[in-house]
């Protein structure tokens, strides 16, 4: 069964509003999660990496302000996409490695993806 | 910096036959993992195949192995016997043992023909 759960598995909002994506490692503990977009056809861009209790690194080119990630938990990782425009529908997909436990160390988990579309 | 290169956009293969799925890679870190996932058009990404750089071996799962050439920095996915299931995306990836974060190549879309 799945391991890491995304919620909503997709939404609709109207542009200049602002969406929250949740991740959750449901059977292990997660001290890192990554948060990646995908474009149609397109390979999978890091946009940030987050730590349980510490900021998020954002990778070049990704705006911070705009993609709020917040990691308050070992289980949990939200991304809000604040401000949505148009050129922000896609999809989002985030990741999770377990830091302890029976999971492989060297494996990384990913969840189902958010399909996000802003009108 | 780490990159990741699948040149084959898209591959055809029939099914029950093998397929080879080119993958190299550039680094400069001597410690690296590389990973095969294969994303079907629900969106999903599932974890296939890990392989370590210092593993004496090739990594083998079920139907999937990795043709690891450490000199030749390649890293490919040979998926035996194919299935029509097995039609879907496959991105080879990489990640240095320090960062941690995982970089993914371009892609390859696999079709498996009846």
């Amino acid at each position: 069964g799945a391991v890491v759960s995304q919620h909503p598995s997709w939404v609709i909002c109207k542009s200049g509003t602002s969406v929250k994506i949740e991740c959750r490692s449901l059977d292990f503990q997660a001290t890192t999660m990554f948060w990646y977009r995908q474009f149609p056809k397109q390979s999978l861009m890091l946009m940030a990496t987050s730590n349980e209790g510490s900021k998020a690194t954002y990778e070049q080119g990704v705006e911070k302000d705009k993609f709020l990630i917040n990691h308050a938990s070992l289980t949990l990782s939200t991304l809000t996409v604040t401000s949505a425009h148009p050129e922000d529908s896609s999809f989002y997909i985030c990741s999770a490695r377990s830091s302890t436990g029976t999971r492989a160390a060297y494996e990384q988990y990913f969840g189902p993806g958010t399909r996000l579309t802003v009108t | 910096a780490q990159k990741i290169t699948q040149t084959q956009p898209g591959m055809f293969v029939q099914e029950k036959e093998a397929v080879t799925l080119d993958c190299t890679y550039d680094t400069s870190d001597p410690s690296y993992g590389l990973f095969w996932y294969k994303q079907p058009s629900s969106g999903e990404m599932i974890f296939l195949i890990y392989q370590g750089s210092y593993d004496q071996q090739n990594a083998t799962e079920g139907r999937y192995s990795l043709n690891f050439q450490k000199a030749r920095k390649s890293a490919n996915l040979v998926i035996s016997a194919s299935q029509l299931g097995d039609s879907a995306m496959y991105f080879c990836a990489m990640r240095n043992n320090q960062g941690g974060k995982l970089i993914f190549g371009q892609g390859t879309e696999l079709s498996v023909k009846p």
